[in-house]
């Protein structure tokens, strides 16, 4: 069945440096969802994309859909106390009837 | 801003016991999904429900869970027996129809079985 591999699993920064976590399929994605789960919290959703090569913007956070919609990334400028938590990318499948969830990135945030 | 409501919020269970969750969906959401994720894991979906149908239950274990959404609003996720293993974080989620829509999560069940 169709795979989705985020890298990396663990990411640790010091407050005020950037982040980037990665999305890997071997498939063409039609759309892919971006959602960020706190510690002890439940998944929120943040963004989707379904164009080939689109960047969309929300604040210090930048998400990217490759060209080929085989990959994509999200990621934090200059980052706060307040981005600790676990980004998931989860992209469609089962004819974009449902989502696939990796193990997601874990990032946490040295102040 | 619109929830979706989820209950209990904890709960502990002796195995071999009955346990049920109960989950509210936000108004107008005709997709209703019940995960699973185990600490350290990224939700597993058990069953996702299109209105009152069942669309999507490859991953429920049969023997011994059921979820129910009778009217197309609420849903019931049950477990019996439960077993050590199914300790986990219990999430419910609504869409609106169609895959292009973000999923709303609710707070979920943490369910402890000793």
């Amino acid at each position: 069945g169709q795979q989705v591999m985020q890298i990396p699993q663990y990411q640790h920064v010091q407050e005020g440096e950037d982040f980037t976590t990665y999305c890997n399929s071997s498939t063409t994605l039609s759309n892919i969802q971006w959602y960020k789960q706190r510690p002890g919290g439940h998944p929120v959703f943040l963004i989707q994309l379904v164009k080939s090569g689109e960047v969309k913007k929300q604040k210090r956070l930048t998400f990217q859909f490759g060209e080929a919609k085989k990959n994509s990334s999200l990621h934090i400028t200059a980052t706060q106390t307040t981005d600790v938590g676990t980004y998931f990318c989860a992209p469609g499948a089962g004819n974009n009837r449902k989502l696939i969830w990796g193990l997601g990135t874990s990032l946490a945030v040295n102040p | 801003e619109a929830e979706v409501a989820q209950s209990p919020r904890y709960k502990i269970t002796e195995k071999s016991q009955a346990v049920a969750f109960w989950c509210d969906p936000i108004s107008g959401h005709a997709t209703l999904y019940w995960y699973r994720q185990i600490l350290g894991q990224g939700p597993e979906l058990l069953v996702q429900f299109q209105d009152e149908s069942v669309v999507d239950d490859s991953q429920l274990p049969k023997d011994r869970f059921s979820a129910e959404r009778l009217k197309g609003v609420d849903s019931t996720l049950k477990i019996q027996p439960a077993e050590l293993g199914d300790s986990a974080m219990y999430l419910c989620a609504s869409s609106l129809t169609g895959l292009l829509n973000g999923y709303t999560f609710g707070s979920g069940t943490r369910l402890t079985v000793v």
